[in-house]
């Protein structure tokens, strides 16, 4: 079956430590996306990548870095930087950038200790 | 700018009942607009889209229309289930594809 996983469904960590969240598509996609969703708010988008070794910041980019060397992944670094990193952490694609519907993973939820 | 407003929640109904979900949205040129569906712990799925005026997506018993005179796509369903309670997201892409979404509606159906 076709689709997006993200692991670890759950992560903890302790202040200070940089986590990487991991995002792998075998849908073939192009672009790929990563939103931050907090309680009782909407996505907010953090990072987007257009095709292979390209990516782009979102709205609140500050905090976190990315990496897009294969088509099918496209991990999420949550660094120490990241004031206030706990939230629940979805990842998307779509067939292009230019295609207008997104595809979600089951999310990935970060709590610092 | 664009932006899309939904409905605060929650939204408690009984089965059977009718459900409405209001948005509205803000956008410069001529947006698609989505409703996704988000069950506890998951993520977002793709419940229906409209990409022009007068557009109707609809799934699952769900519908919307795209009503460009009125900046709107309100979320319908004639009778709802227990199954159906989520919490719902409206959202916008506009050009390159960037996503705007609503705060989401929580929604609760109760037997």
């Amino acid at each position: 079956d076709g689709g997006i996983t993200q692991s670890p469904k759950y992560l903890f960590r302790k202040e200070g430590q940089n986590v990487t969240l991991s995002c792998e598509q075998n849908l073939n996609h192009d672009a790929m996306y990563w939103y931050r969703q907090d309680p009782g708010q909407g996505l907010r988008l953090i990072y987007y990548s257009q095709i292979v070794n390209d990516f782009q910041k979102g709205d609140i980019a500050e905090g976190y870095s990315v990496s897009r060397e294969k088509k099918e992944s496209f991990p999420l670094t949550v660094t120490s930087a990241q004031k206030n990193p706990t939230a629940f952490y979805l990842c998307a694609s779509s067939i292009t950038w230019l295609t207008d519907t997104q595809y979600f993973g089951p999310g990935t939820r970060l709590t610092v200790l | 700018g664009n932006s899309v407003t939904q409905m605060e929640g929650p939204v408690t109904l009984s089965e059977e009942a009718f459900l409405t979900i209001n948005c509205t949205y803000t956008a410069t040129g001529y947006p698609s607009l989505f409703w996704y569906v988000q069950y506890p712990g998951e993520g977002l799925q793709l419940l229906l889209k409209a990409t022009k005026a007068d557009d109707k997506g609809s799934n699952k018993g769900f519908e919307a229309t795209y009503r460009k005179e009125t900046t709107s796509f309100h979320l319908e369903k004639g009778s709802v289930q227990v199954s159906d309670s989520a919490v719902y997201f409206c959202a916008l892409s506009a050009s390159g594809n960037q996503f705007y979404f609503g705060t989401g509606t929580s929604l609760t159906v109760i037997p």
